[in-house]
């Protein structure tokens, strides 16, 4: 079965610091990551994904993630905040030819002045 | 190229209802899949279509249904409606010719059942 947990419910960060979101993920075969964006009363934004290739994958608006696959993670880094990075963030996992996302329960994002 | 297009918007409607949603996927995508979304459950995938047929199917029930038309535009029903049923329906396409396994998102359209 394919899971994701994002263990932290809600962050609150300053603007100018670094962010960083945890997901971990079960998948019995080769993953596919993706890391979404949600605007309150939105739908979700692609942020990334990692299919293969390179670990460290860059993504919009100035977001990356590393994947390790030792520690079934999907970490979301970004060095320095924006207060429009305010959002719910998804983290999901799929594979090839498998169009089911499974995602995780979100991670709040909350930036103060 | 223009997004993922939900229509309505915004639904209420009244137990024992029916209703449709619609989506019309990015152009040239041919794989549409839905997913609900609620507080207490989160995202949960309905189902996926390509060239009309239903390939995948999460753990629903049969009052959930679905259609693809040969134009790629997407149709779900939700019959008997629920309260449990308030949700926001998300539609995604993926073009499994090119950007394959990445789907696209919609705006979802929010249903409210009184």
């Amino acid at each position: 079965a394919q899971s994701v947990t994002q263990p932290d419910i809600h962050i609150t960060v300053s603007e100018g610091a670094s962010l960083e979101l945890r997901c971990n993920y079960s998948y019995g075969a080769t993953p596919y990551l993706f890391w979404y964006v949600q605007s309150p009363g939105q739908g979700l934004q692609l942020l990334l994904k990692y299919f293969s290739g390179d670990t460290l994958v860059q993504g919009i608006k100035g977001f990356e993630a590393e994947f390790k696959r030792s520690q079934s993670s999907f970490n979301l880094r970004k060095p320095s905040v924006h207060w429009s990075d305010a959002a719910e963030y998804f983290c999901a996992v799929g594979g090839s030819n498998d169009y089911k996302l499974s995602f995780g329960a979100g991670t709040t994002v909350t930036v103060r002045a | 190229k223009a997004g993922v297009t939900q229509t309505p918007r915004y639904l209420i409607k009244t137990r024992g209802q029916q209703v449709t949603l619609s989506c019309s996927p990015i152009s040239g995508h041919r794989s549409v899949s839905w997913y609900q979304q609620t507080p207490g459950q989160g995202l949960q995938f309905l189902f996926e279509y390509f060239s009309e047929t239903q390939r995948n199917k999460g753990n629903f029930p049969g009052r959930f249904s679905g259609r693809q038309f040969s134009n790629s535009r997407s149709e779900m029903n939700v019959s008997t409606l629920e309260l449990g049923d308030s949700a926001l329906y998300l539609c995604a396409s993926s073009n499994p010719a090119g950007d394959t396994d990445t789907q696209y998102f919609g705006p979802g359209t929010r249903l409210t059942v009184l």
